[in-house]
């Protein structure tokens, strides 16, 4: 069974840019959540799908931070414009169910490294 | 207060020896529990879940939880070289919300 995908693993951008990471969760997954690693913090919780519904955004730091999980499948990521202090890896991960024991296992895609110049 | 909190370390033991990781958190109504492996450049990978008051053992790995002190800790037997990493201890809170702490830096030393 494939694991959870990010693309791309690395993106070096402007400041100002556009950037749209992309994340494939495991499948049957309906739980996809995406995370972020500033150098030297702890991982940070982003935001939580359900399916293709947005079930807690709470960790998104502004509105130039846009998720979609169209259809339900895989989820895309868009920092539009990028500034500097959005640097740092972005991580996806799914899990089978959010609430039952045993299976919120959250399982971590490889990561997409984001540098703004 | 932090709501999932780690000694960043490092911590440094002889191979062969017992590592003990601890972990306490804030939300008294958490029910999941987790340990993660990260291994520098890398993405975390589970390694232990605990749901419940007590010991749960796998292979090398016990993870220990008493929800009473908000506490839990995992303990690696026999280590090995290969067993130094950053280990997270991630709380998946009564908001459903999972929060992860810094993390410990264990060196076990060959």
């Amino acid at each position: 069974e494939a694991g959870v995908t990010q693309f791309p693993s690395h993106s070096v951008i402007e400041k100002g840019q556009t950037v749209t990471l992309r994340c494939d969760p495991i499948s049957g997954h309906d739980n996809l959540y995406w995370y972020r690693r500033v150098m030297g913090k702890e991982i940070k919780f982003l935001l939580h799908f359900v399916k293709e519904s947005k079930q807690d955004e709470s960790g998104m730091p502004n509105n130039r931070f846009l998720a979609e999980r169209t259809g339900g499948t895989y989820s895309t990521l868009k920092v539009q414009p990028a500034e500097l202090e959005d640097s740092g890896v972005y991580f996806c991960a799914s899990s089978q169910e959010m609430r039952l024991a045993g299976l919120n296992e959250q399982f971590f895609g490889p990561g997409t490294r984001l540098t703004v110049l | 207060q932090k709501e999932v909190e780690q000694n960043s370390g490092p911590l440094s033991v002889p191979e062969g020896a017992i590592a003990s990781l601890n972990c306490t958190y804030s939300d008294r109504v958490s029910q999941s529990f987790f340990w993660y492996r990260q291994y520098s450049g890398k993405s975390p990978e589970l390694i232990m879940s605990i749901y419940s008051n007590g010991d749960k053992e796998d292979g090398r790995f016990t993870a220990q939880l008493n929800k009473a002190s908000q506490y839990v800790s995992l303990l690696i037997r026999d280590s090995q070289p290969s067993d130094s990493a950053t280990y997270l201890c991630a709380v998946h809170t009564g908001g459903f919300k999972t929060i992860f702490g810094a993390g410990t830096r264990l060196f076990v030393k060959a």
